[in-house]
C-alpha cells in the first residue's frame, strides 16, 4: 500500500523559533499534499493544499506567511512553522494523493508531527 | 452548517455487538465518502470507502451510502476491544480533492 512518512515524529522548540516538518511519498509520487492541524479532542482542520510546482492554497483563516509550504517535488512538501508560539502547538499531519489516482481520490495520511512550543 | 456531521456520540458497546455510526452531509455534489479510524496520538487510517448508492462489506465493516437521504454509516460487527477508537467520516466535493471530515465519533468497546 501507499505508505507516507513525516519527519520528525515529535519536536519541542523554544518560542520565536521556526520549525519545519517534511511529508514524503515513500513509494508513489504525491502531485498534491494536504496540510492538516488536529487540535486535543478536535477533527482535523486543513491548513492548505500543496501542489508540486506550484504555491500552495491556504484554506480561509490559515496564514500563509506563518505556514510556509513548499512542494518542489512529487514526493516531498514541507511545512515551516515561522516564528512558532505556544498557541501552534499541535498535532500536524499530512496526507498525499498519488498521481496515479483515476478519481477515487484516496488521501494516504502520514503519522503526524507532534509539536510542542514552550 | 458544517459540511459533514456526525452523531456526537460517545458511543459505549459491549464486545460482540453491532456499533452504529451516522454521518450526514449537506452538499449534494459530494461523491466519495470514507470512514477513517484514529486511536489516540496516532494519525487516521482509512478503513471504508464507498462511492455509490448501497452497502460495501469488508469483513466486519459495512458501509452504507444513501444520495436520496445524505447519509452515510458505518457498521462494525462482533465489535472488538481493538476497534476502540475516535471514527472519522469524510466527504469530497466533485471536481474537488478536498476532505470535509466531521467532528469524529469515539467508540468504546467493554471487555
Amino acid at each position: 500500500g501507499a505508505v507516507v512518512s513525516q519527519h520528525p515524529s515529535r519536536v519541542i522548540c523554544k518560542s520565536g523559533t521556526s520549525v519545519k516538518i517534511e511529508c514524503r511519498s515513500l513509494d508513489f509520487q504525491a502531485t498534491t499534499m494536504f496540510w492538516y492541524r488536529q487540535f486535543p479532542k478536535q477533527s482535523l482542520m486543513l491548513m492548505a493544499t500543496s501542489n508540486e510546482g506550484s504555491k500552495a492554497t491556504y484554506e480561509q483563516g490559515v496564514e500563509k506567511d506563518k505556514f510556509l509550504i513548499n512542494h518542489a517535488s512529487l514526493t516531498l512538501s514541507t511545512l515551516t512553522v515561522t516564528s512558532a508560539h505556544p498557541e501552534d502547538s499541535s498535532f500536524y499531519i499530512c496526507s498525499a494523493r498519488d498521481q496515479e489516482d483515476r478519481g477515487y481520490n484516496e488521501q494516504f495520511f502520514g503519522p503526524g508531527t507532534r509539536l510542542t512550543v514552550l | 452548517q458544517k459540511e459533514v456531521e456526525q452523531n456526537s456520540g460517545p458511543l459505549s458497546v459491549p464486545e460482540g455487538a453491532i456499533a452504529s455510526l451516522n454521518c450526514t452531509y449537506s452538499d449534494r455534489g459530494s461523491q466519495s465518502f470514507f470512514w477513517y479510524r484514529q486511536y489516540s496520538g496516532k494519525s487516521p487510517e482509512l478503513i471504508m470507502s464507498i462511492y455509490s448508492n448501497g452497502d460495501k462489506e469488508d469483513g466486519r465493516f459495512t458501509a452504507q451510502l444513501n444520495k436520496a437521504s445524505q447519509y452515510v454509516s458505518l457498521l462494525i460487527r462482533d465489535s472488538q476491544p481493538s476497534d476502540s477508537a475516535t471514527y472519522l467520516c469524510a466527504g469530497r466535493p466533485l471536481n474537488d480533492y478536498k476532505l470535509s471530515f466531521g467532528a469524529g465519533t469515539t467508540v468504546t468497546v467493554r471487555a
